[in-house]
């Protein structure tokens, strides 16, 4: 079974710009997650869809959205970047909408915002 | 406010010794506990959780964590440290507040010295 990719590996943008990251789940699982890793700080929720409808959301701006598609990979997008927007950005995938199975995760997509 | 904090930000121990990484968290619903181990340049790999049941808990790699309800508390063990184990830890609780969220505590770094 393969695990949770996620695309690009590491993306450079212009303050103001916007920008689309990707992320394919594990095979089966139904649930997707997006956090935000700032360097030296734990993983800070951003939101979850559980069969494409969102399900959970922390404290993060509408500027800051997503999709998860029929086939359960999802998108985080990202409008008007800041400079604070630079990142580890992590999706992780987890077989039930409770998450409480845990969470299987994608080694990120680091975002540097200039 | 929910929350999680992770006592000591880098813990050092000598291989063979006990290994213990300390979190406590703070929720007004019933937490589900999960620790994570992060290596560099990696996603989170799950360790261990709690949801229901026994409060002791066994996970991959010889570790084990307790979830004691009167201390607020579900700190990770290991009873000898081996190299291989130097990595960042991460204590997270998922709450159901009328929508599913993940919280991460900041972390902690372990040290092995041989």
């Amino acid at each position: 079974e393969t695990g949770v990719t996620q695309s690009p590996t590491h993306l450079i943008k212009t303050r103001g710009q916007q920008v689309t990251l990707r992320c394919s789940s594990q095979s089966g699982h139904n649930t997707v997650s997006w956090y935000q890793q700032a360097l030296g700080q734990g993983p800070q929720f951003i939101f979850q869809y559980y069969r494409e409808e969102e399900n959970g959301r922390g404290n993060f701006p509408p500027r800051f959205s997503g999709l998860q598609f029929p086939n359960y990979s999802s998108e985080l997008n990202v409008n008007a970047l800041e400079l604070d927007d630079s990142a580890l950005y992590l999706c992780a995938s987890s077989l039930a909408e409770t998450g409480l199975e845990g969470y299987t995760f994608g080694s990120g997509t680091r975002l540097t915002v200039v | 406010a929910q929350s999680v904090t992770q006592l000591g930000s880098h813990v050092s121990v000598s291989e063979g010794a006990l290994v213990l990484l300390r979190c406590n968290y703070s929720s007004s619903v019933p937490p589900y506990l999960f620790w994570y181990v992060q290596y560099p340049n990696q996603g989170l790999q799950l360790l261990l959780k709690y949801t229901t049941g026994a409060t002791l808990v066994k996970g991959i790699n010889g570790f084990e964590a307790e979830f004691k309800k009167s201390e607020t508390s579900f700190h990770l063990t290991k009873p000898s440290a081996h190299m291989s184990d130097a990595a960042e830890y991460f204590c997270a609780v998922t709450l159901n507040t009328g929508g599913f969220k993940t919280i991460f505590g900041a972390g902690t770094r372990l040290f092995v010295k041989a």
